[in-house]
């Protein structure tokens, strides 16, 4: 069965500094990831997604992160971390299983310091 | 023009109540879901429809009962409310055959039972 692990249940940057958020996933096929992020208060928004290609894959607000299929990770990264990216982030694999559902990690809490 | 739609955005009702909450996405998706995100944020499936195909993930009670008018509603009824159902409940759709889309999230129901 697949899984998503997100290893950092919180993590603390300050704001201007960088920012790696890991994901390692276990999935029998090519797996289809995502990186989905929730505001306080807030649904899920789509950050990125790789299906296939380049495994390094942009996505919006400034957010990159690179597929590595021999680690079977997904990590996200961004270069200069912004206090309104204060928030929880969550990494997923899917569609799969019968229900065509996206497996999600734990998340990750996002601090960003002034 | 929201995407997925959910409402209430927030429930507070004393056990024993039967609610609903409904969901719509304007996406023209052939596949709605809905998760539990629970009081550490763990994401989880309760259902998928598609194409009148109900999924149901075998830990949801039997309380819990998705409705599909058509294909652009997927309604969660929940009998008998217990104090363990407070979460937040999240409608989500995909396209999925053909396609594998991501999923797109509603803004989530705080379901509070008192």
């Amino acid at each position: 069965a697949q899984s998503v692990t997100q290893p950092d249940i919180h993590i603390t940057v300050s704001e201007g500094a960088s920012l790696e958020l890991r994901c390692n996933y276990s999935y029998g096929a090519t797996p289809y990831l995502f990186w989905y992020v929730q505001s306080p208060g807030q649904g899920l928004q789509l950050l990125l997604k790789y299906f296939s290609g380049d495994t390094l894959v942009q996505g919006i607000k400034g957010f990159e992160a690179e597929f590595k299929r021999s680690q079977s990770s997904f990590n996200l990264r961004k270069p200069s971390v912004h206090w309104s990216d204060a928030a929880e982030y969550f990494c997923a694999v899917g569609p799969s299983g019968s229900a065509r559902q996206l497996t999600f990690g734990s998340g990750t809490q996002l601090t960003v310091l002034p | 023009d929201t995407a997925v739609s959910q409402t209430p955005k927030y429930l507070v009702t004393q056990m024993g109540n039967d609610k609903s909450i409904k969901c719509e996405q304007n996406l023209g998706h052939d596949t709605m879901y809905w998760y539990k995100q629970d009081s550490k944020k763990f994401l989880k499936i309760m259902f998928s429809y598609n194409n009148k195909e109900l999924i149901i993930n075998e830990t949801v009670p039997n309380r819990f009962s998705p409705k599909s008018p058509d294909k652009a509603h997927l309604n969660l009824h929940i009998n008998s409310l217990e104090l363990g159902d407070s979460a937040v409940y999240f409608c989500a759709s995909s396209q999925v055959n053909p396609g594998n889309t991501e999923a797109f999230f509603g803004q989530g129901t705080r379901l509070t039972v008192v």
